[in-house]
């Protein structure tokens, strides 16, 4: 069963700074790795796809980055409307199953 | 724009039945493969369901498999989750998700979901 983790699970920093959130997966998912974000009472927003590759209208702040099992979402100088819920999922091979991680709450240090 | 717009959530008790539906538009429908995803209150994304293209292929999360019947209507548009013996772990907001292609890829669109209550 696959498993994706995320760390941590809350991570605290000021706007205007850059914030580095994790994701490991439990076996090589090559680079299908997206990462969402999630503010209260909304749907989520497909911020990378593939690792690495923004999403349409996302902004480049937002960085994705690993291939097997190792992943890292970069959001640089942090603005007030980036604090929210960011998770990663894989979506690796056949069956279709989707995983995602557990989530990192990025919060207003 | 692309809009996928979730209905047919309710409160229904333990062992009920509900069928939820997702009505797309904004895009060429038969093209995409659709999933649904739930979120349990203050929990996180658990996917449940993928439904390909024609709706040939069909694969379920364990969580669900047995209970839950995805489909779609191409013609309508319309996505569909029918959902039985419900539990109260089922309790969540179910949103619909469309692929960035025909096959398994990431989650591009969303609806804003519909709430399911399980209670009795």
């Amino acid at each position: 069963e696959m498993v994706m983790t995320q760390s941590p699970a809350t991570l605290s920093v000021s706007p205007g700074e850059r914030a580095t959130l994790s994701c490991r997966a439990s076996q090589s998912v090559s680079s299908h790795v997206a990462w969402y974000q999630q503010k209260p009472g909304q749907a989520p927003r497909l911020l990378i796809f593939d690792a690495s590759t923004r999403a349409t209208g996302i902004s480049p702040r937002f960085s994705g980055s690993g291939s097997g099992t190792e992943f890292t979402l970069t959001i640089s100088s942090l603005q007030s409307e980036d604090f929210a819920v960011y998770y990663c999922q894989q979506y690796h091979g056949w069956p279709p199953v989707y995983t995602f991680g557990q989530g990192t709450k990025l919060e207003i240090k | 724009e692309v809009q996928l717009v979730e209905s047919g959530g309710d409160l229904v008790q333990p062992g009920g039945s509900l069928r939820l539906s997702c009505e797309a538009a904004g895009f060429s429908f038969n093209v995409y493969s659709m999933n649904w995803v739930r979120q349990a209150p203050g929990k996180g994304l658990e996917w449940i369901a993928y439904i390909s293209t024609s709706g040939t292929a069909i694969f379920y999360a364990d969580s669900v498999k047995g209970r839950f019947t995805i489909s779609r209507d191409n013609a309508k548009t319309s996505l569909y989750l029918q959902m039985t013996s419900l539990r109260d772990e089922d309790t969540a907001m179910y949103y619909c998700a469309r692929a960035r292609g025909s096959g398994h890829y990431a989650l591009q669109d969303w609806g804003q979901g519909t709430p399911v209550t399980i209670s009795s």
